[in-house]
C-alpha cells in the first residue's frame, strides 16, 4: 500500500538555523505530494504542495522539490523563526478524495 | 470566516456512553473526511464522504459511525466508545476532487481530544 515515512522527532532548532524534514513515499504510481503544518492547538493547514516529478512546491520559505528518482519530498527552510515551531506533516495522494500522512515531527525553534 | 467547526474540542466520558462530535463546513464543500491522530502514528482516515448520503470507510472504521444528511454536516459517532478510541479527532473538508479549481487541498478544523475511561 501507500506510505510515508518521515524522519523522526523531535527537531530543536535555534532562530536563524537551516531546517530540513526528511520525508520519502511508497507508492505504485506518482501521487501528489504534500506538507501540512500543524501549529499548537490547531488543525492542519497546507503548507506548499507539488503534484509532479521535478515540481517544487513553496510558501512562507518552506521548500520541497518532488524527486520522482529518490522517492522523496524534503521540506527545507533556510532561516528559521520560533513561529516555525509546529508539528510537520508529508502526505501523498492520487485521487485527492485520501490523505496518507507520515507521523509527524515536532520542530521547537527556540530564540 | 471560512471555517470547518467541530464540537466538542475537549470530551472526557466512560465506557459504552454513546457519544456525538459534531462537524460543519460554511465553504459549500463536496468532500468531508475524519481522521484521529495518534502519537508515532500520524493521521488516519476514519470515514468519509463524497457528497450528501454518500459515505465510506477509511482506514479505521472500526467502532465508528457518520451520516452526512446536509451538505454542510458530518458527524462522527461512537456507539459504544471504549478506551482504545481515546484521541485527538480532526474533520476536514474539500471540494470535490472531480472539479477542475480543487487544488487537493483539505481543510481542517481545530480538533476535538476525546479521552474514553
Amino acid at each position: 500500500g501507500n506510505s510515508v515515512t518521515q524522519m523522526e522527532g523531535p527537531v530543536t532548532l535555534s532562530e536563524e538555523a537551516f531546517l530540513t524534514i526528511n520525508c520519502t513515499y511508497t507508492a505504485t504510481g506518482y501521487p501528489s505530494l504534500f506538507w501540512y503544518v500543524q501549529y499548537p492547538g490547531e488543525g492542519l493547514q497546507l503548507l506548499l504542495k507539488a503534484t509532479k516529478a521535478d515540481d517544487k512546491g513553496s510558501n512562507k520559505g518552506f521548500e520541497a522539490t518532488y524527486r520522482k528518482e529518490t522517492t522523496s519530498f524534503h521540506l527545507e527552510k533556510g532561516s528559521v523563526q520560533v513561529s516555525d515551531s509546529a508539528v510537520y506533516f508529508c502526505a501523498l495522494s492520487f485521487n485527492d478524495y485520501k490523505l496518507s500522512f507520515g507521523a509527524g515531527t515536532t520542530v521547537t525553534v527556540r530564540a | 470566516e471560512a471555517q470547518v467547526t467541530q464540537n466538542p474540542r475537549y470530551l472526557i466520558t466512560v465506557t459504552g456512553k454513546k457519544l456525538t462530535v459534531t462537524c460543519s463546513q460554511n465553504m459549500n464543500h463536496e468532500y468531508m473526511s475524519w481522521y484521529r491522530q495518534d502519537p508515532g502514528l500520524g493521521l488516519r482516515q476514519i470515514y468519509y464522504s463524497m457528497n450528501v448520503e454518500v459515505t465510506d470507510k477509511g482506514d479505521v472504521p472500526e467502532g465508528y459511525k457518520v451520516s452526512r444528511k446536509e451538505k454542510r454536516n458530518f458527524p462522527l459517532i461512537l456507539e459504544s466508545p471504549s478506551p482504545n478510541q481515546t484521541s485527538l479527532y480532526f474533520c476536514a473538508s474539500s471540494l470535490s476532487p472531480a472539479r477542475t479549481s480543487n487544488t487537493g487541498e483539505l481543510f481542517f478544523g481545530e480538533g476535538s481530544r476525546l479521552t474514553v475511561l
